[in-house]
């Protein structure tokens, strides 16, 4: 089956605590990107990848790193996650980004 | 900059009601539109989607149509389910953007028997 798939699904941790959210896809996808979603300001990007060892920031990549060392794997991580990070985390992927998106499931966060 | 609008939620229907959620947006030259839809735990998933003005994208009974001249693309069902009780995003593909979605925060519909 078709799938992003995205771990762990709910995260609590603590301020400063370094931690990492993997995402995986199996349709050979070029294109991952990562979005957090928060009330009333729907999806922003975070990172995205054009393909292996090729990423880049979107709007809002203060406090977050991104890898793509393999093609089908793109880790978010929070180096030292602070409260204002606390979110619903997405990522997706497509073979064309002006086809469909892919989305996993999500990742709720919380950083307290 | 480069934005979507849509109407604030809730939405709240009753079965078999006429749905519309309005969507416009702000863009340089021509972006592809998109409808996503997020039901209760899940990811969004693709609802519809057009690729230049007049175009018509339908899916699962919604339809929306892809209006340059208000800069529009509302979402519209003739007759909704409780199994439509989701939350609904438009969303915009730059042309040359290959980089990102900008979506809109969002509409909750929640439809009762």
């Amino acid at each position: 089956e078709a799938q992003v798939t995205q771990n762990p699904r709910y995260l609590i941790t603590v301020t400063g605590k370094k931690l990492t959210v993997t995402c995986s896809q199996n349709m050979n996808h070029e294109y991952m990107s990562w979005y957090r979603q928060d009330p009333g300001l729907g999806l922003r990007q975070i990172y995205y990848s054009m393909n292996v060892e090729v990423t880049d920031k979107g709007d809002v990549p203060e406090g977050y790193k991104v890898s793509r060392k393999e093609k089908r794997n793109f880790p978010l991580i929070l180096e030292s996650p602070s409260p204002n990070q606390t979110s619903l985390y997405f990522c997706a992927s497509s073979l064309f980004l002006r086809e469909k998106l892919f989305f996993g499931s999500g990742t709720q966060l919380s950083v307290l | 900059g480069d934005s979507v609008t849509q109407m604030e939620g809730p939405v709240t229907l009753s079965e078999e009601a006429f749905l519309t959620i309005n969507c416009t947006y702000t863009a340089t030259g021509y972006p592809s539109l998109f409808w996503y839809v997020q039901y209760p735990g899940e990811g969004l998933q693709l609802l519809l989607k057009a690729t230049k003005a007049d175009d018509k994208g339908s899916n699962k009974g919604f339809e929306a149509t892809y209006r340059k001249e208000t800069t529009s693309f509302h979402l519209e069902k003739g007759s909704v389910q409780v199994s439509d009780s989701a939350v609904y995003f438009c969303a915009l593909n730059l042309p040359g953007g290959y980089n990102k979605l900008i979506f809109g925060a969002g509409t909750r519909l929640a439809v009762h028997p």
